[in-house]
């Protein structure tokens, strides 16, 4: 079946500091891949996205790498900002089931000043 | 567009009672879901539908229903509300037919409900 699997949280961070967390899956076919962002209080948004395979989806700084040889979509920042904390979910909709989306379990970011 | 717009926004519930969270979309998405989000268990697909008069179960459809009459709206129902159900509650929608830059599930606000 269909899944997502991402590190495990809370995760804190310094300011400028590099941001790795990481995101696996396991899919039927040819899924698109997706990170969503929630800050306090409010619902899911698009962070970014890939919908094939080595295609590398950006925005506000974050990258992320859809790597098929190890089902990877590792989101990434060189440099966090206070206003970044807040709780990142992987997440994965394949054709096989209609395109309905598969959530991680989120990870709660903190960054401090 | 307003995008996709849930009523109420916090919700206090007896144990037993029942209510209706409302949700609606204005982008004639075909594709609409109910999650719910509670602490360190991510979100879980309650309840979705691909089309009007077409819904499906997910993964914890238990004390809940739905129904799909028209293609924006998509109202979930707490049978008989009890305190296992006090979670924020999500409704999302999505073209399932959108590729490439257009391919993406839309979120609401949250409900954020407590059952006593």
């Amino acid at each position: 079946g269909n899944s997502v699997t991402q590190m495990e949280g809370p995760v804190t961070l310094s300011e400028e500091a590099f941001l790795t967390i990481n995101c696996t899956y396991t899919a039927t076919g040819y899924p698109s891949l997706f990170w969503y962002v929630q800050y306090p209080g409010e619902g899911l948004q698009l962070l970014l996205k890939a919908t094939k395979a080595d295609d590398k989806g950006s925005n506000k700084g974050f990258e992320a790498t859809y790597r098929k040889e190890t089902t990877s979509f590792h989101l990434e920042k060189g440099s966090v900002q206070v206003s970044d904390s807040a709780v990142y979910f992987c997440a994965l909709s394949a054709l096989n089931t209609g395109n309905q989306f598969y959530f991680g379990t989120g990870t709660s970011l903190t960054v401090i000043p | 567009n307003a995008g996709v717009t849930q009523t109420p926004k916090f919700q206090v519930l007896k144990t037993g009672q029942s209510m209706t969270l409302q949700c609606a979309q204005d982008m004639n998405h075909e594709y609409m879901s109910w999650y719910r989000q509670d602490p360190g268990m991510g979100l879980r697909l309650i309840h979705y539908s691909v089309g009007a008069g077409i819904t499906d179960q997910g993964e914890v459809p238990n004390g809940y229903n739905v129904s799909r009459s028209t293609t924006e709206d998509f109202p979930l129902r707490l049978l008989s509300a009890a305190p296992s159900q006090t979670s924020v509650y999500f409704c999302a929608s999505s073209d399932p037919s959108a590729r490439g830059a257009k391919e993406t599930q839309y979120f609401g606000p949250g409900t954020r409900l407590l059952v006593l």
